[in-house]
């Protein structure tokens, strides 16, 4: 049971290039999400899904893109890569929480992203 | 306005001793939860403790208890008997609201507690 996986654990980028980081959970959990942290800020949602097919912008969305096709899987992705995307970026995922459930979320390991 | 203050950016104790890391919340809704997670300096985020809104007494898990203060909305973190491995980021969170809405956590900016020998 590896729980949540995340690829690649590093990279460089430079200004304008794309790339995708992958997501991946095997304990079955509907609902997955992107956070990104940067020194003093804590951890912020990027975007996030409740479901295979389905995503929601979160509370810092501009300048990525996600898609979920399949349940086990949720990609994030940069189109054209900008300085302050610089960050650590985490993936979680969790069980649906039904009311009065602890069903907390499971991070997988980050990515560290730098852009030049 | 912040969700989740915490208001010690460093924190020191010496190993044996207990501390005390600060969280206040502010939120309308009175369904929610409350979590602490532990961050090493290898950064994976490890999952501490969880208090829900409605429990009626404070969280335990081993060395970890959470002191919940509902009217003052603080949630602070107690770690019992300090060890040199706590030496860690500890961020609180809080999800709100209940059934298909209440998933999404937001997090404080952390707290750096050091364990000194």
């Amino acid at each position: 049971n590896a729980g949540v996986t995340q690829t690649p654990k590093f990279r460089v980028l430079k200004t304008g290039q794309s790339m995708t980081l992958l997501c991946a959970q095997d304990m079955n959990h509907e609902y997955m999400y992107w956070y990104r942290q940067d020194p003093g800020m804590g951890l912020r949602l990027i975007h996030y899904s409740v479901g295979e097919g389905t995503t929601a912008k979160g509370e810092v969305p501009d300048g990525y893109n996600v898609s979920r096709l399949k349940k086990q899987n949720f990609l994030l992705g940069l189109e054209s890569a900008a300085p302050s995307q610089t960050s650590v970026y985490f993936c979680a995922s969790s069980y649906y929480p039904g009311l009065e459930i602890n069903y907390e979320q499971y991070f997988g390991p980050g990515t560290r992203l730098t852009v030049t | 306005a912040q969700k989740i203050t915490q208001t010690q950016p460093g924190m020191f104790v010496q190993e044996k001793e207990a501390v005390t890391l600060d969280c206040t919340y502010d939120t309308s809704d009175p369904s929610y939860g409350l979590f602490w997670y532990k961050q090493p300096s290898s950064g994976e985020m490890i999952f501490l403790i969880y208090q829900g809104s409605y429990d009626q007494q404070n969280a335990t898990e081993g060395r970890y208890s959470l002191n919940f203060q509902k009217a003052r909305k603080s949630a602070n973190l107690v770690i019992s008997a300090s060890q040199l491995g706590d030496s860690a980021m500890y961020f609180c969170a809080m999800r709100e609201g209940s059934g298909g809405s209440n998933y999404k956590l937001t997090f404080g900016k952390g707290t750096l507690l050091t364990v000194n020998p």
